[in-house]
């Protein structure tokens, strides 16, 4: 079976630009979650999605948006990209949106200069 | 809110030793779940070991056991016969019932030849 997946792996974007990573879980996972993580630092939870609702949200500033689709992958947006964006975006799945276990993707390493 | 903190940024330990890494971690839930990744330089956060709050008893996974303090709120990890592949950050991490993570900064330990 094919764990969690990011795409892409790796990107470069400039100050001010807009950027859209994408995770597709686990199959039969319906659950999606989105982590921050800077470099030197542990990931911090962004956004939690279920049945293509949003179930949580960190402290996060609404230029971070995301979505999930029927297929249950999911998309995270961030407008206006400062330089304090670039991290490693990483995307974990599950199947339920309580008291389950949790798969992390690999990650996207986000680059903003 | 949930914290959690490593107060270790770096450890080492000669291979074939036993290594303990420190963790402590604030809530006022009474049903959570504690965790320690290994997250080596490929970036998968790959699970070590999982206790779950309401077990007295310390969970254990071959050469990985937890020290799991409910009242003073720790949880530390000993690696056991450490080997070179060993060698990666750990984070101790906090789940809530809404399946979201809370992350300490991590601890980088090297396994010395």
């Amino acid at each position: 079976d094919a764990g969690v997946t990011q795409s892409p792996t790796h990107l470069i974007k400039t100050r001010g630009q807009h950027v859209t990573l994408r995770c597709s879980p686990i199959s039969g996972h319906k659950s999606v979650s989105w982590y921050q993580q800077v470099l030197g630092q542990g990931p911090q939870f962004i956004f939690q999605y279920y049945e293509k609702e949003e179930r949580g949200r960190g402290n996060f500033p609404d230029r971070f948006s995301a979505r999930q689709f029927p297929n249950y992958s999911s998309e995270l947006n961030v407008n206006a990209l400062l330089l304090g964006d670039s991290a490693l975006y990483l995307c974990a799945s599950s199947e339920g949106p309580k008291d389950t276990e949790a798969f992390f993707g690999q990650g996207t390493r986000l680059t903003v200069v | 809110a949930q914290t959690v903190t490593q107060s270790q940024p770096e450890m080492s330990v000669q291979e074939a030793e036993t290594v303990t890494l420190s963790c402590t971690y604030d809530t006022s839930e009474s049903n959570y779940y504690l965790f320690w990744y290994k997250q080596p330089p490929s970036r998968q956060m790959i699970l070590v070991i999982r206790q779950e709050a309401y077990k007295q008893q310390n969970a254990t996974e071959n050469r990985f056991s937890v020290n799991f303090q409910k009242a003073a709120k720790s949880f530390s990890l000993k690696i056991s016969d450490s080997q070179l592949g060993d060698t990666a950050m750990y984070f101790c991490a906090f789940r809530n019932t809404g399946n979201q993570f809370y992350f300490g900064t991590g601890t980088s330990l090297t396994v010395i030849p």
